[in-house]
């Protein structure tokens, strides 16, 4: 299974609600990712796990809340947003994080939460 | 610093036409990769090739090719006897030597073919 799949693939929410994001991935992947991108825009980096452990916070606002439960799920928690929030939320996956110098691990990439904020 | 410029925002080509995408990137690393991923209106960001900073040798897959070039810090991408179905966003990117892993992405260039 060489697939990262997300839930829901459509949401839209109010700045009141609270809502959340799922990823997973049945790879044995070790470190996982979200990132956001807007419209016409190319995916920004939020967040980095690896092994369960956030390594990487890219200053990303604290009304989202990342969750890394156990090595094949990762969660996004919204609460709050704002409608400038509103973006494709793309997930990743990759074999582990931070490798030594030299060398790369791929990401894969699934097909994204298009998060509308009303 | 590293960044990565996709000058071209958006290419309109008929089918069949050949097509190449440029990528120029500014890195002070001496190793790093640079990327391409091919993102359809879906939404998926589709891996299509990896190159290593010393492995100047242009690749040829199918369709696709690609060409890197040092001394001018360009990695650009050629479609060959384009389809309908490479309408896509297509995005070049480059990870350092530290932090292998976090990718650096360029704006995007949109190539629409037309049949």
């Amino acid at each position: 299974d060489t697939e990262v799949t997300q839930t829901p693939k459509h949401l839209v929410m109010g700045m009141t609600n609270k809502k959340s994001l799922k990823c997973e991935q049945h790879m044995g992947h070790r470190a996982m990712y979200w990132y956001k991108q807007k419209a016409k825009k190319p995916p920004e980096l939020m967040f980095v796990y690896s092994y369960e452990k956030l390594s990487i916070n890219e200053s990303v606002p604290s009304r989202f809340s990342p969750e890394c439960p156990n090595s094949s799920l990762l969660n996004l928690h919204l609460h709050a947003l704002q409608p400038e929030d509103s973006a494709l939320y793309l997930c990743a996956s990759s074999q582990e994080f931070g490798s030594a110098q030299g060398s790369y691990n791929e990401q894969f990439f699934g097909p994204g939460t298009r998060l509308t904020v009303l | 610093a590293q960044k990565v410029t996709q000058a071209q925002t958006e290419i309109s080509v008929v089918e069949k036409e050949d097509v190449t995408l440029d990528c120029v990137y500014e890195t002070r690393d001496t190793t790093y990769y640079l990327f391409w991923y091919k993102q359809p209106p879906s939404g998926e960001l589709v891996f299509l090739i990896r190159r290593n900073s010393f492995d100047e040798q242009n690749e040829i897959s199918g369709r696709y090719s690609w060409n890197f070039q040092k001394s001018t810090s360009s990695f650009n991408f050629t479609i060959t006897a384009s389809q309908v179905v490479d309408s896509a966003v297509y995005f070049c990117a480059l990870s350092g030597s530290y932090n292998t892993d976090k990718l650096i992405f360029g704006t995007g260039t949109r190539l629409q073919v037309f049949p």
